[in-house]
Protein backbone atom coordinates (compact mmCIF):
# COMPACT_ATOMS: atom_id res chain seq x y z
CA UNK A 1 0.00 0.00 0.00
CA UNK A 2 0.91 3.12 -0.83
CA UNK A 3 2.61 5.51 2.06
CA UNK A 4 3.61 9.03 2.98
CA UNK A 5 5.62 8.94 6.52
CA UNK A 6 6.97 11.80 8.06
CA UNK A 7 9.18 12.79 11.37
CA UNK A 8 8.81 13.80 14.13
CA UNK A 9 5.18 13.55 14.29
CA UNK A 10 5.45 16.73 17.33
CA UNK A 11 8.33 19.15 17.67
CA UNK A 12 9.04 22.02 19.84
CA UNK A 13 11.56 24.59 19.25
CA UNK A 14 12.54 27.38 20.36
CA UNK A 15 12.82 30.94 18.37
CA UNK A 16 15.62 31.14 16.27
CA UNK A 17 15.88 27.85 16.29
CA UNK A 18 16.72 25.35 13.67
CA UNK A 19 14.31 22.41 12.45
CA UNK A 20 14.74 19.89 9.52
CA UNK A 21 11.02 17.90 8.76
CA UNK A 22 11.48 14.55 7.17
CA UNK A 23 8.96 12.59 4.87
CA UNK A 24 9.52 9.53 2.55
CA UNK A 25 7.16 8.43 0.24
CA UNK A 26 7.34 4.93 -1.24
CA UNK A 27 4.81 5.17 -3.86
CA UNK A 28 7.29 5.80 -6.40
CA UNK A 29 5.72 9.25 -7.26
CA UNK A 30 7.51 11.77 -9.00
CA UNK A 31 6.03 14.71 -7.47
CA UNK A 32 6.31 15.57 -3.64
CA UNK A 33 4.75 18.73 -1.73
CA UNK A 34 5.25 20.37 1.62
CA UNK A 35 2.34 22.19 2.94
CA UNK A 36 1.19 24.01 6.04
CA UNK A 37 -2.52 23.98 7.37
CA UNK A 38 -3.46 26.78 10.19
CA UNK A 39 -6.98 27.44 11.31
CA UNK A 40 -9.15 30.33 8.73
CA UNK A 41 -6.02 29.27 6.39
CA UNK A 42 -6.90 25.82 5.07
CA UNK A 43 -4.00 24.17 3.40
CA UNK A 44 -0.96 26.51 1.87
CA UNK A 45 1.75 25.40 -0.26
CA UNK A 46 4.98 25.97 0.76
CA UNK A 47 7.30 23.70 -1.36
CA UNK A 48 7.12 20.86 -4.05
CA UNK A 49 9.49 19.05 -6.41
CA UNK A 50 8.92 16.82 -9.36
CA UNK A 51 12.32 14.60 -8.59
CA UNK A 52 15.47 14.19 -6.63
CA UNK A 53 17.22 17.70 -6.98
CA UNK A 54 14.35 19.37 -8.32
CA UNK A 55 12.57 22.36 -6.30
CA UNK A 56 9.89 24.87 -6.97
CA UNK A 57 8.47 27.65 -4.89
CA UNK A 58 5.08 27.49 -3.62
CA UNK A 59 2.56 29.87 -2.42
CA UNK A 60 3.97 30.81 1.07
CA UNK A 61 7.81 29.99 1.02
CA UNK A 62 9.21 32.74 2.81
CA UNK A 63 11.35 31.46 6.06
CA UNK A 64 11.20 28.10 4.16
CA UNK A 65 13.60 25.85 2.47
CA UNK A 66 13.55 22.62 1.21
CA UNK A 67 15.37 19.72 -0.58
CA UNK A 68 14.77 16.36 -2.35
CA UNK A 69 17.70 13.92 -1.89
CA UNK A 70 16.08 11.10 -3.69
CA UNK A 71 12.85 10.15 -5.31
CA UNK A 72 11.78 9.07 -1.73
CA UNK A 73 12.73 11.67 0.42
CA UNK A 74 11.89 15.48 0.97
CA UNK A 75 12.52 17.92 3.51
CA UNK A 76 11.51 20.66 5.08
CA UNK A 77 14.14 23.11 6.34
CA UNK A 78 13.39 26.13 9.28
CA UNK A 79 17.20 27.57 9.61
CA UNK A 80 16.04 30.09 12.01
CA UNK A 81 12.28 29.03 13.28
CA UNK A 82 9.43 32.05 14.11
CA UNK A 83 6.53 31.76 16.53
CA UNK A 84 4.78 32.22 12.89
CA UNK A 85 5.86 29.09 11.81
CA UNK A 86 3.88 27.75 14.83
CA UNK A 87 1.80 25.50 12.92
CA UNK A 88 0.32 21.69 11.74
CA UNK A 89 2.74 20.79 8.24
CA UNK A 90 1.68 18.12 5.76
CA UNK A 91 3.89 16.08 3.50
CA UNK A 92 2.23 14.49 0.21
CA UNK A 93 3.10 13.04 -2.73
CA UNK A 94 0.87 12.80 -5.99
CA UNK A 95 0.14 10.46 -8.86
CA UNK A 96 -0.31 11.11 -12.67
CA UNK A 97 -4.20 12.00 -12.26
CA UNK A 98 -2.83 14.86 -9.46
CA UNK A 99 -4.24 12.63 -6.54
CA UNK A 100 -2.60 13.44 -3.41
CA UNK A 101 -1.57 11.04 -0.64
CA UNK A 102 -0.34 12.66 2.48
CA UNK A 103 1.21 11.84 5.60
CA UNK A 104 -0.44 12.08 8.92
CA UNK A 105 1.16 15.50 9.69
CA UNK A 106 4.09 17.10 12.15
CA UNK A 107 2.86 19.51 14.91
CA UNK A 108 5.40 22.34 15.08
CA UNK A 109 5.05 24.61 18.18
CA UNK A 110 7.82 27.50 17.86
CA UNK A 111 8.28 29.37 21.37
CA UNK B 1 -19.65 27.34 -0.51
CA UNK B 2 -16.25 27.14 0.07
CA UNK B 3 -12.64 28.65 -2.04
CA UNK B 4 -10.24 31.16 -2.03
CA UNK B 5 -10.76 33.73 0.57
CA UNK B 6 -14.23 32.66 2.71
CA UNK B 7 -13.87 31.25 5.86
CA UNK B 8 -14.18 27.64 6.38
CA UNK B 9 -17.61 26.80 6.42
CA UNK B 10 -19.51 24.37 9.70
CA UNK B 11 -22.10 22.03 8.75
CA UNK B 12 -24.08 20.60 11.76
CA UNK B 13 -26.40 17.53 11.11
CA UNK B 14 -28.72 14.60 12.58
CA UNK B 15 -27.81 11.10 11.99
CA UNK B 16 -29.53 10.16 8.86
CA UNK B 17 -29.58 13.36 7.23
CA UNK B 18 -28.80 14.21 3.77
CA UNK B 19 -26.61 17.09 3.12
CA UNK B 20 -24.75 18.61 0.49
CA UNK B 21 -21.66 20.92 0.51
CA UNK B 22 -20.71 23.35 -2.69
CA UNK B 23 -17.58 24.90 -3.93
CA UNK B 24 -16.95 27.61 -6.82
CA UNK B 25 -13.76 28.24 -8.40
CA UNK B 26 -12.56 31.36 -10.22
CA UNK B 27 -10.35 29.18 -12.71
CA UNK B 28 -11.47 26.92 -15.78
CA UNK B 29 -10.85 23.54 -14.49
CA UNK B 30 -11.68 19.97 -15.97
CA UNK B 31 -11.37 18.20 -12.56
CA UNK B 32 -12.17 18.75 -8.93
CA UNK B 33 -11.11 16.48 -5.99
CA UNK B 34 -13.12 16.09 -2.87
CA UNK B 35 -11.22 15.27 0.23
CA UNK B 36 -12.00 14.52 3.48
CA UNK B 37 -9.96 15.14 6.44
CA UNK B 38 -10.27 13.64 10.19
CA UNK B 39 -9.22 14.51 13.25
CA UNK B 40 -5.06 14.02 13.24
CA UNK B 41 -5.06 13.04 9.99
CA UNK B 42 -3.66 13.93 6.83
CA UNK B 43 -6.66 14.59 4.04
CA UNK B 44 -7.54 11.62 2.09
CA UNK B 45 -9.21 11.95 -1.62
CA UNK B 46 -12.59 10.35 -1.65
CA UNK B 47 -14.04 11.34 -4.67
CA UNK B 48 -12.33 12.78 -8.10
CA UNK B 49 -14.71 14.17 -10.82
CA UNK B 50 -14.46 15.16 -14.43
CA UNK B 51 -15.86 17.49 -16.48
CA UNK B 52 -16.90 14.64 -18.77
CA UNK B 53 -18.53 13.29 -15.94
CA UNK B 54 -21.07 15.54 -14.65
CA UNK B 55 -21.97 13.39 -11.53
CA UNK B 56 -19.80 10.72 -9.90
CA UNK B 57 -20.90 8.34 -7.26
CA UNK B 58 -19.45 6.29 -4.65
CA UNK B 59 -21.27 4.59 -1.42
CA UNK B 60 -23.18 7.29 -0.27
CA UNK B 61 -21.39 10.09 -1.95
CA UNK B 62 -22.02 11.82 -4.56
CA UNK B 63 -19.85 14.68 -6.85
CA UNK B 64 -21.29 16.88 -9.07
CA UNK B 65 -19.59 19.27 -11.15
CA UNK B 66 -20.69 21.96 -13.41
CA UNK B 67 -18.14 23.68 -15.69
CA UNK B 68 -20.68 26.43 -16.86
CA UNK B 69 -21.32 28.10 -13.54
CA UNK B 70 -17.63 26.78 -12.22
CA UNK B 71 -18.99 24.86 -9.71
CA UNK B 72 -19.02 21.44 -7.61
CA UNK B 73 -20.73 19.84 -5.12
CA UNK B 74 -20.37 17.08 -2.30
CA UNK B 75 -23.27 15.03 -1.04
CA UNK B 76 -23.76 12.46 1.23
CA UNK B 77 -26.85 10.34 1.92
CA UNK B 78 -27.85 9.39 5.07
CA UNK B 79 -25.01 10.45 7.02
CA UNK B 80 -23.52 8.75 9.79
CA UNK B 81 -21.67 10.17 12.65
CA UNK B 82 -18.09 8.45 11.16
CA UNK B 83 -19.03 10.83 8.18
CA UNK B 84 -17.63 13.87 10.75
CA UNK B 85 -14.42 15.29 9.24
CA UNK B 86 -13.83 18.32 7.08
CA UNK B 87 -14.27 17.86 3.54
CA UNK B 88 -11.99 19.89 1.16
CA UNK B 89 -12.68 20.84 -2.46
CA UNK B 90 -9.27 21.35 -4.92
CA UNK B 91 -9.13 21.61 -8.75
CA UNK B 92 -5.57 21.48 -10.78
CA UNK B 93 -4.20 24.85 -12.47
CA UNK B 94 -1.36 25.80 -14.56
CA UNK B 95 1.11 23.13 -15.58
CA UNK B 96 -0.67 20.27 -13.83
CA UNK B 97 1.36 19.92 -10.70
CA UNK B 98 -0.17 21.37 -7.83
CA UNK B 99 -3.68 22.11 -6.52
CA UNK B 100 -5.77 25.31 -4.97
CA UNK B 101 -7.54 24.05 -2.43
CA UNK B 102 -10.87 25.75 -0.74
CA UNK B 103 -10.85 26.40 3.05
CA UNK B 104 -13.00 23.23 3.66
CA UNK B 105 -16.14 22.77 5.20
CA UNK B 106 -16.50 21.11 8.68
CA UNK B 107 -19.16 18.67 9.16
CA UNK B 108 -20.30 17.03 12.27
CA UNK B 109 -23.08 14.39 12.71
CA UNK B 110 -24.84 13.82 15.73
CA UNK B 111 -26.02 10.45 16.96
Amino acid sequence: EAAVTQSPRNKVTVTGGNVTLSCRQTNSHNYMYWYRQDTGHGLRLIHYSYGAGNLQIGDVPDGYKATRTTQEDFFLLLELASPSQTSLYFCASSDRQNTLYFGAGTRLSVL
Amino acid sequence: SQWGEENLQALSIQEGEDVTMNCSYKTYTTVVHWYRQDSGRGPALIILIRSNEREKRSGRLRATLDTSSQSSSLSITAAQCEDTAVYFCATVVGDNSKLIWGLGTSLVVNP
